[in-house]
């Protein structure tokens, strides 16, 4: 069975300070994805990024930035400079080829202004 | 950009009545999803929905739910009796392809349960 933790429930950080949000994941499969949403207080759920188990390249988007070590079974993101707009809760989810999506608990991250 | 779409974006009833929530999959895809996510809590898997049938439920997934795809384009979630516990926000998702896991989410259905 596929499980992801995030540990962090919460943070809270001033803006434009740098935050990591991290994200550990338990699989048996070696082909497995691997992905983060972030849900803004009205609600939906916006995809970030895709990651598959091949793929151990860093990511930079922007201000995000993703971080997969599949050496400690993690995929944590990063947001540089933060602001205001970056507060939400954010979600990591693993999927199995043909499996459902599984998320993690999530992260509430608050930037304060 | 192709998006999926829910209706009703919020719906409050009363214990023990049916609700029926909508959604609209992208055109082209052929897998269908419901997740639940009670208010405060992460995101959780109800059913998935393949030609026709459903291809994995979750043990929430109970027999006061169902799922249908009653013409080529709707994709609706039934509860038939609805409980306190059953306010969340329900998400409707779908994908062209199993294998890759990349879902494509509905903003949501508000259920709220009086």
């Amino acid at each position: 069975a596929q499980k992801v933790t995030q540990a962090q429930t919460e943070i809270s950080v001033v803006e434009k300070e740098d935050v990591t949000l991290d994200c550990v994941y338990e699989t048996r499969d070696t082909t497995y994805y691997l992905f983060w949403y972030k849900q803004p207080p009205s609600g939906e759920l916006v995809f970030l990024i895709r990651r598959n188990s091949f793929d151990e390249q860093n990511e930079i988007s922007g201000r995000y930035s993703w971080n997969f070590q599949k050496s400690t079974s993690s995929f944590n993101f990063t947001i540089t400079a933060s602001q205001v707009v970056d507060s939400a809760v954010y979600f990591c989810a693993l999927s199995v080829p043909a499996q459902k999506l599984v998320f993690g608990q999530g992260t509430r991250l608050t930037i304060n202004p | 950009e192709p998006e999926v779409t829910q209706t009703p974006s919020h719906q409050v009833t009363q214990m023990g009545q049916e609700v029926i929530l909508r959604c609209v999959p992208i055109s082209n895809h052929l897998y269908f999803y419901w997740y639940r996510q009670i208010l405060g809590q992460k995101v959780e898997f109800l059913v998935s929905f393949y030609n026709n049938e459903i291809s994995e439920k979750s043990e929430i997934f109970d027999d006061q739910f169902s799922v249908e795809r009653p013409d080529g384009s709707n994709f609706t979630l039934k509860i038939r009796s609805t409980k306190l516990e059953d306010s969340a926000m329900y998400f409707c998702a779908s994908s062209e392809q199993t294998n890759t896991g990349e879902l494509f989410f509905g903003e949501g259905s508000r259920l709220t349960v009086l």
